[in-house]
């Protein structure tokens, strides 16, 4: 059965460091998504993405944030100057656009990120 | 604004018994509504969902929820519970008026205990 990956599933960066976020969605999939999960609370929507464009960003989505899909498969989110409170695992998901299951967003295992 | 509300922190049922965990929505127009479970230390696993149609849904793993509009519910049920059921349950609701790119919004997850 077709499921969304992520890599890598731990990072642990120093404060002010970059990261990138890779995520590859399920193959025939167009919409695109970032939710994050701080330690204990809620998931929270960070980003939209579909048709090379972001749909719908979230406060939290501020500029030291952005989503790229480089190539055909991957979707990726950089924190270009990442902050103790960026701690959190992120969860990328992603969904077809058309039949039956159009709807359902399907969810990646997540990148757990720690910021020391 | 979409809101979901999961008055339960802790549900405990014995194994066998019946289970039930609440779920309540708010949104400003026709609720798309769907349930997660998340084992530890696992990604958000899509159990079922409601977008139209029949009030009762079934899903996986003997899992059902009965959407209910004049009360904004949606709750989880199933007829006998398993130890394997524990894990955190995340109800989550889209805004059907809204584009079809757009979030969905996670209610603060409700812990599933089954004794033996």
């Amino acid at each position: 059965e077709p499921e969304v990956t992520q890599t890598p599933s731990h990072q642990v960066t120093q404060m002010g460091q970059e990261v990138i976020l890779r995520c590859v969605p399920i193959s025939n999939h167009l919409y695109f998504y970032w939710y994050r999960q701080i330690l204990g609370q809620k998931v929270e929507f960070l980003v939209s993405f579909y048709n090379n464009e972001i749909s719908e960003k979230s406060e939290i989505f501020d500029d030291q944030f952005s989503v790229e899909r480089p190539d055909g498969s991957n979707f990726t989110l950089k924190i270009r100057s990442t902050k103790l409170e960026d701690s959190a695992m992120y969860f990328c998901a992603s969904r077809t656009p058309e039949g039956a299951d159009h709807e359902t967003q399907y969810f990646g295992p997540g990148t757990r990120l720690l910021v020391l | 604004a979409q809101s979901v509300a999961q008055p339960e922190d802790q549900v405990n049922v014995a194994e066998g018994n019946p289970l039930t965990v609440k779920c309540t929505y708010s949104v400003s127009g026709n609720p798309y509504l769907f349930w997660y479970v998340q084992y530890p230390n696992r990604g958000l696993q899509f159990l079922l969902k409601y977008i139209t149609g029949d009030n009762l849904v079934k899903g996986s793993y003997g899992f059902e929820a009965e959407f209910n509009k004049s009360q904004t519910s949606f709750h989880l049920k199933k007829p006998s519970a398993l130890v394997s059921d524990s894990a955190l349950y995340f109800c989550a609701v889209r805004d059907g008026a809204h584009s079809s790119a757009s979030k969905i919004i996670f209610g603060s997850g409700t812990r599933l205990s089954i004794r033996p």
